[in-house]
């Protein structure tokens, strides 16, 4: 059973240069959330869905960009990076929401310079 | 908003030494409270939880009370291992979403 699954694990990427972060979970969940999380500081939420089709900012949207086309996939799109993009990024997924577990994928470091 | 304040690390214990680290939250009503840990080079994941004040999670040995009075969640655990040393969240529940503590360091050594 994979759970959650990002690619890749690694990437530099330069000054304006544009990504796509990617993000599948088979254990059929109906919500999916991207994070980063920055050093010395918790996770912070950056777009989540409930649903194919549905999407919503979290709490620092700015710079990046989802859809979420089927229930698996949900990957996060940067268009031109910047250095503060630089962080680790994590993709999680749960049944529900509020007080029901997250899965979370192993993370995608990246660097931008 | 609702937060999640968590004990600053880190935190460096001998083997057999007790753990405990500080987490406290502000919320509108009682929402789940969570304890993540993320081991080196991998994703985050669920330690334990508690769904309503007075609640009591508890896995692995760690334990950690749900509690109103004092609006925290403290984690514990009696006997540490060198195989605990990772980093430990805090999280408490919003409408979509958790939010996370800064997270604490655990260095456990022989």
């Amino acid at each position: 059973n994979a759970g959650v699954t990002q690619t890749p694990k690694f990437r530099i990427l330069k000054i304006g240069q544009s990504m796509t972060l990617q993000c599948t979970q088979d254990m059929n969940h109906n919500y999916m959330y991207w994070y980063r999380q920055d050093p010395g500081m918790g996770l912070k939420l950056i777009y989540y869905s409930v649903g194919a089709g549905i999407t919503d900012k979290g709490e620092v949207p700015n710079g990046y960009n989802v859809s979420r086309s089927t229930t698996e996939d949900f990957p996060l799109r940067l268009e031109l990076a910047a250095p503060s993009q630089t962080s680790v990024y994590f993709c999680a997924s749960s049944s529900l929401a509020g007080g029901y577990e997250q899965y979370f994928g192993p993370g995608t470091r990246l660097t931008v310079t | 908003g609702d937060s999640v304040t968590q004990m600053e690390g880190p935190v460096t214990l001998s083997e057999e030494a007790f753990l405990t680290i500080n987490c406290t939250y502000t919320a509108t009503g009682y929402p789940s409270l969570f304890w993540y840990v993320q081991y080196p080079g991998e994703g985050l994941q669920l330690l334990l939880k508690a769904t309503k004040a007075d609640d009591k999670g508890s896995n692995k040995g760690f334990e950690a009370t749900y509690r109103k009075e004092t609006t925290s969640f403290h984690l514990e655990k009696g006997s540490v291992q060198v195989s605990d040393s990772a980093v430990y969240f805090c999280a408490l529940a919003g409408a979509n979403n958790l939010f996370f503590g800064t997270g604490t360091r655990l260095t456990v050594i022989p």
